[in-house]
C-alpha cells in the first residue's frame, strides 16, 4: 500500500489531454514539493516534473504539473504514443523522514 | 554528462548479504546527496534509503532500517548500500539516484534473494 494515491490506469487517444492524480496528507504533499517520473517501458526513471510544476531541461511543455493541498496532478496535452509508460509521483514525508511515492500509473495511448 | 553506474547485485541466500555501489561521474559528487530507490519486479518504486552530500544524515525505509545500512566515499565518486538479513521481498531492481529531487537516476542492479 503506497502513501501516496494514483489510479492504476489511465488511457488516451492521440492528440487528447490526459490527467494522472495523486492524493497524500499534509505530512508529505500538503507540507512539500511533489515530484513526478516517467519510466519507459524496461528502463530506469527519469524526472519529469520537480517542485510541483517545474519542467528540467528537455521535457516539452505538453507536460505540466499542479499541486493543490494535498493532492497534485500531472497533464500530458497533446497526447503521442511515446508517452505511453507509467508514471509516478513523489514526495517527501515529514513524518516518515523518507521520500514516498505513488504506486504508479500505467499511461495506454490508444 | 552525468552518469550512475551501479554494480554488484546479484543472487544471495535468504538470510545473505550483499554490498551495492553506485560510481557517479559527470558532476561534484560531493555536492549532492544521494539515494537508493528499489523496484520488485512488475511493481512500483519503493524508497529504500539516502544519505546527505557529506554523509553526515541518513535516512532510510522502515523497511530496511537495521539490515541496511548507506554509504559514501566522495573522494571515489561512490555510493554504497551495504545489504543484510536479505529476505526475498528485497528481491528488487536497485536504483541509485542523485539530490532530493532524484534529477538523474542509474541503469539499476538486479538482487535476487533466493536459496
Amino acid at each position: 500500500q503506497s502513501v501516496l494515491t494514483q489510479p492504476p490506469s489511465a488511457s488516451g487517444t492521440p492528440g487528447q489531454r490526459v490527467t494522472i492524480s495523486c492524493s497524500g496528507s499534509s505530512s508529505n504533499i500538503g507540507s512539500n514539493y511533489v515530484y513526478w517520473y516517467q519510466q519507459l517501458p524496461g528502463t530506469a526513471p527519469k524526472l519529469l516534473i520537480y517542485r510541483n510544476n517545474q519542467r528540467p531541461s528537455g521535457v516539452p511543455d505538453r507536460f505540466s504539473g499542479s499541486k493543490s493541498g494535498t493532492s497534485a496532478s500531472l497533464a500530458i496535452s497533446g497526447l503521442r504514443s511515446e508517452d505511453e509508460a507509467d508514471y509516478y509521483c513523489a514526495a517527501w514525508d515529514d513524518s516518515l523522514s523518507v521520500v514516498v511515492f505513488g504506486g504508479g500509473t500505467k499511461l495506454t495511448v490508444l | 554528462e552525468v552518469q550512475l553506474v551501479e554494480s554488484g547485485g546479484g543472487l544471495v541466500q535468504p538470510g545473505g548479504s550483499l554490498r551495492l555501489s553506485c560510481a557517479a561521474s559527470g558532476f561534484t559528487f560531493s555536492s549532492y546527496a544521494m539515494h537508493w530507490v528499489r523496484q520488485a519486479p512488475g511493481k512500483g518504486l519503493e524508497y529504500v534509503s539516502a544519505i546527505s552530500s557529506n554523509g553526515g544524515s541518513t535516512y532510510y525505509a522502515n523497511s530496511v532500517k537495521g539490515r541496511f545500512t548507506i554509504s559514501r566515499d566522495n573522494s571515489k565518486n561512490t555510493l554504497y548500500l551495504q545489504m543484510g538479513s536479505l529476505r526475498a521481498e528485497d528481491m528488487a531492481v536497485y536504483y541509485c539516484a542523485r539530490e532530493w529531487e532524484l534529477d538523474y537516476w542509474g541503469q539499476g542492479t538486479l538482487v535476487t534473494v533466493s536459496s
